[in-house]
């Protein structure tokens, strides 16, 4: 069984911190690692994808993959209490025709003005 | 550009009854996607459909099937329902035959009573 892990939380920050969020997978051949975001009643949106080793960022966001390790990471810097979600880690395995993405249960994030 | 349309929104249903959830991917994606999500178990993959074919399944019973139109439109149906059932039932449609980043509808709140 492919496992993500992720803290559940809740982790509080204050406004303007930075916060980090962290996962790990059991899959050592993984290939593809996504940060999806999901505010209280809707829907998950992706925020951050991430293929290879080393640090993406995207505004505010930083996605960090360390394969060796099998570990990746979402920062959030200056955090916004519009930032208040959960956080979900979502991983694809290998080839084939294995496609499905196997999700975290999420760790929520509150974000204190 | 509409998103991902799901209906209904809302279904409540008694033990034993069936129900048929509908999806309708973003137009021009051909991979459709199903998730069952609840607060223990968090998003828990069902399948996935490509081209009118299933690529993939998740370790559910054979109570959940689904299926996939011509037009990308998917549908999916869970017969003799169980109170373990009760959840939210997501839809994700993506543009590329793998299956990655993934854009899911509002999804179905299913109660059974």
């Amino acid at each position: 069984q492919k496992e993500v892990e992720q803290n559940s939380g809740p982790l509080s920050v204050p406004e303007g911190a930075i916060a980090s969020l962290n996962c790990t997978y059991s899959d050592r051949v993984s290939q593809s690692f996504f940060w999806y975001r999901q505010y209280s009643g809707k829907s998950p949106e992706l925020i951050m994808s991430i293929y290879s080793n080393g640090d993406k960022e995207d505004g505010r966001f930083t996605a960090q993959l360390n394969k060796a390790s099998q570990y990746v990471s979402l920062l959030i810097r200056d955090s916004q209490p519009s930032d208040s979600a959960t956080y979900l880690c979502a991983v694809r395995s290998s080839g084939g025709s294995n496609y499905k993405l196997t999700f975290g249960k999420g760790t929520l994030l509150t974000v204190n003005p | 550009k509409a998103g991902v349309t799901q209906t209904p929104r809302y279904l409540i249903k008694t033990r034993g009854q069936q129900v048929t959830l509908s999806c309708s991917p973003i137009s021009g994606h051909r991979s459709v996607s199903w998730y069952q999500q609840t607060p223990g178990q968090g998003l828990q993959f069902l399948f996935e459909y490509f081209s009118e074919t299933q690529r993939n399944k998740g370790n559910f019973p054979g109570r959940f099937s689904g299926r996939q139109f011509s037009n990308s439109r998917s549908e999916m149906n869970v017969s003799t329902l169980e109170l373990g059932d009760s959840a939210l039932y997501l839809c994700a449609s993506s543009l590329e035959a793998v299956n990655e980043k993934l854009f899911f509808g509002s999804g179905t709140q299913l109660s059974v009573l």
